[in-house]
């Protein structure tokens, strides 16, 4: 069974650093991408950015590009979506997602809740 | 930048028919895919390559393309069927999109 396990929920204070983690089993976790979405407080999804954990080549989403950085470790199936500087307006829900059979993205993770207040 | 448009809601009697479309911007297209959200849970993937229903979906749930538009389809609509649905496609750059949303409220 294809699975994707994130890490637990974040309270974070602006400023600070932040890696959140997206596990996945049951599949090759190196030949299929995986992708971020980041869904505000009582709004649509958005699309970060994508990596392939085989070789890790990222493409990011030109509203996320230098705000994020995505990587992966293929020796531990970990997908990796990281802020070095946070804001407040990182508070959202964060999910990843393969792109597993279908194009599309077929399994998603169960999503990971980041909180920046001060 | 590639944007996708919907209706922000669609009002529909059980039984009957819900259809939600997503209007994009720019050609050319490429596939569709739609995802359902119900409240606090993670998207589930419905429909892919714009008709195609992943196993487990039920078949009144259905897809359809014309042009620059996709539409996603609910007939026989059920109150299960109540929640936020997200059109995604990618532009010729590998850049992915989701649409703008639509919320299904099932009357």
């Amino acid at each position: 069974e294809v699975q994707l396990v994130q890490s637990g929920a974040e309270v974070k204070k602006p400023g600070e650093s932040l890696k959140i983690s997206c596990k996945g089993s049951g599949y090759s976790f190196t030949s299929y991408w995986i992708g971020w979405v980041r869904q505000m407080p009582g709004k649509g999804l958005e699309w970060m950015g994508i990596i392939y954990p085989g070789d890790s080549d990222t493409r990011y989403s030109p509203s996320f590009q230098g705000q994020v950085t995505i990587s992966a470790d293929k020796s531990i199936s970990t997908a990796y979506l990281q802020w070095s500087s946070l804001k407040a307006s990182d508070t959202a829900m964060y999910y990843c997602a393969s792109l597993y059979s279908s194009g599309g993205f077929d399994y998603w993770g169960q999503g990971t809740l980041v909180t920046v207040s001060s | 930048s590639y944007e996708l448009t919907q209706p922000p809601s669609v009002s529909v009697s059980p039984g009957q028919t819900a259809r939600i479309t997503c209007s994009a911007d720019a050609l050319p297209k490429q596939y569709a895919y739609w995802y359902q959200q119900k409240p606090g849970q993670a998207p589930v993937l419905v429909i892919y390559k714009d008709s195609e229903r992943p196993s487990g979906i039920p078949e009144r749930f259905s897809g359809s393309s014309s042009g620059t538009t996709v539409t996603l389809t609910i007939s026989g609509v059920q109150a299960e069927d109540e929640a936020d649905y997200y059109c995604q496609s990618a532009d010729s750059s590998g850049t992915y999109v989701f649409g703008t949303g639509t919320k299904v409220t099932v009357l």
